[in-house]
């Protein structure tokens, strides 16, 4: 199984500021990469897919990047409403698999 | 719009088996796969399966292959999970997902207790 080290897993940050969010593949994926975001109590969202593409009604701060087998979410300016777990997911063989999860929280 | 309803919270006792729908609407689901995952609590999620409703088809995560069994009725357009052989550890929400993954349904705590 391909294996999703998600790092780091618990992110403080303050309101305004850029943090990044990376996932490291164990084999390559290619591009078959999402990032969602989690709210508690609700369903996952879908942010980020096909590593680099913003889903549709996601702020423009969000923005996702590869490097090799390294991938980054990364939000600039940072709002209350991304105070979140996010979590990404490789879908390029089965089975899928999701990284362990990162919980953005205010400093 | 596209939306996905799931059934409602399950008490199941050990060893019994329960049966968790997940209704599209706005969507033929014959165009689509259907995954479930499931989230126990305080964990990240964990891909279950998924099925091709057109024809049947199936694929599982090997932890699953003897627990989950996956199926679907386009007539309905209603994807199915039956969950067998319930345990403490199966205690967990449980979301359907149309794949992949841009749609999910609002998930359903299964809760497994004597």
């Amino acid at each position: 199984d391909i294996q999703m080290t998600q790092s780091p897993s618990s992110l403080p940050a303050s309101l305004g500021d850029r943090v990044t969010i990376t996932c490291r593949a164990s084999q390559d994926i290619g591009n078959y990469l999402r990032w969602f975001q989690q709210k508690p109590g609700k369903s996952p969202r879908l942010m980020i897919y096909g590593a680099t593409n913003l889903a549709a009604g996601v702020p423009s701060r969000f923005s996702g990047s590869r490097s090799g087998s390294d991938y980054s979410l990364t939000i600039n300016s940072l709002e209350s409403e991304d105070m979140a777990i996010y979590y990404c997911l490789q879908h390029n063989e089965y089975p899928y698999t999701f990284g362990a999860g990162t919980k953005l929280e205010l400093k | 719009e596209v939306q996905l309803q799931q059934s409602g919270a399950e008490l199941g006792k050990p060893g019994t088996s329960v049966k968790l729908s997940c209704k599209v609407s706005g969507y033929n689901i014959r165009n689509t796969y259907m995954h479930w995952v499931n989230q126990r609590p305080g964990k990240s999620l964990e891909w279950i399966g998924r099925i091709d409703p057109a024809n049947g088809n199936t694929i599982y995560a090997e932890k699953f292959k003897s627990k989950a069994t996956l199926t679907a009725d386009t007539s309905s357009n209603t994807a199915y999970m039956q969950l067998s052989q319930l345990k403490s550890d199966d205690t967990a929400i449980y979301f359907c997902a149309m794949g992949p993954f841009d749609y999910w349904g609002q998930g359903v705590m299964v809760t497994v207790s004597s």
